[in-house]
């Protein structure tokens, strides 16, 4: 069975600086993971993937990721946090041994961007 | 191009009442999912299934049925409902390998 941890609850940082977001996962040995944003009062959207092709995942609005295997971690970063960057976080892991693919959900993180 | 529809989007009920939460999805997926989001514990599932046919408990099963009616529709079913299952609930749809796609979500209250 597969499980997921983000490390922090909340995360606060100024507007200009770098964000980092810490998921560490267990799984079998191929899992899919994902970075999904919610904005207030909206629905969840994808932010990026990881499906075993490269380790290092781009993602939309300048985010992007990394898998590491040894470490059992897929870190969510952006170099410069804007405004609009405050939403809560779900890093998401998915067993492709699973052969339907449930979707386990981190409790999530509440990023809040200060001027 | 629909994607995965849910309603109700907002439901107000009262204690012991029964309510019929609807899913469908045009985009010919196998696998549905019910999922409730509560606050500082993320999406827990609910129940699944993984074909036409098929459905299964996940997390948090209790208080709740399902129907998959066909490949298209997933309902999610309160039979008396509490305010426990005060929640904001999704659907979701998807197969391995490539991205979740959800509905936008009920919001539940049950007084």
């Amino acid at each position: 069975a597969q499980s997921v941890t983000q490390l922090d609850s909340h995360v606060s940082v100024s507007e200009g600086t770098p964000v980092l977001l810490r998921c560490n996962y267990s799984s079998s040995y191929s899992p899919s993971l994902f970075w999904y944003v919610q904005h207030p009062n909206k629905g969840l959207q994808l932010l990026l993937k990881y499906t075993s092709a490269a380790t290092l995942v781009k993602g939309i609005n300048g985010f992007e990721a990394e898998f590491k295997k040894s470490e059992t971690s897929f870190h969510l970063t952006k170099p410069s946090a804007h405004m609009s960057d405050a939403a809560e976080y779900f890093c998401v892991v998915s067993d492709r041994a699973d052969s339907w693919g449930k979707l386990q959900f981190g409790a999530g993180t509440q990023v809040v961007v200060t001027p | 191009n629909a994607g995965v529809t849910q309603t109700p989007k907002f439901q107000v009920l009262k204690t012991g009442q029964s309510m019929t939460l609807q899913c469908a999805q045009d985009m010919n997926h196998n696998s549905m999912y019910w999922y409730r989001q509560d606050p500082g514990m993320g999406l827990r599932l609910i129940y699944y299934s993984a074909s036409e046919g098929t459905t299964d408990k996940g997390e948090v099963p209790n208080g709740y049925n399902v129907s998959r009616l066909n490949k298209r529709e997933f309902s999610l079913r309160l039979e008396s409902a509490a305010p426990s299952q005060t929640s904001v609930y999704f659907c979701l749809t998807g197969h391995l390998n490539t991205e979740a796609f959800f509905g936008q979500g009920t919001r539940l209250t049950v007084v």
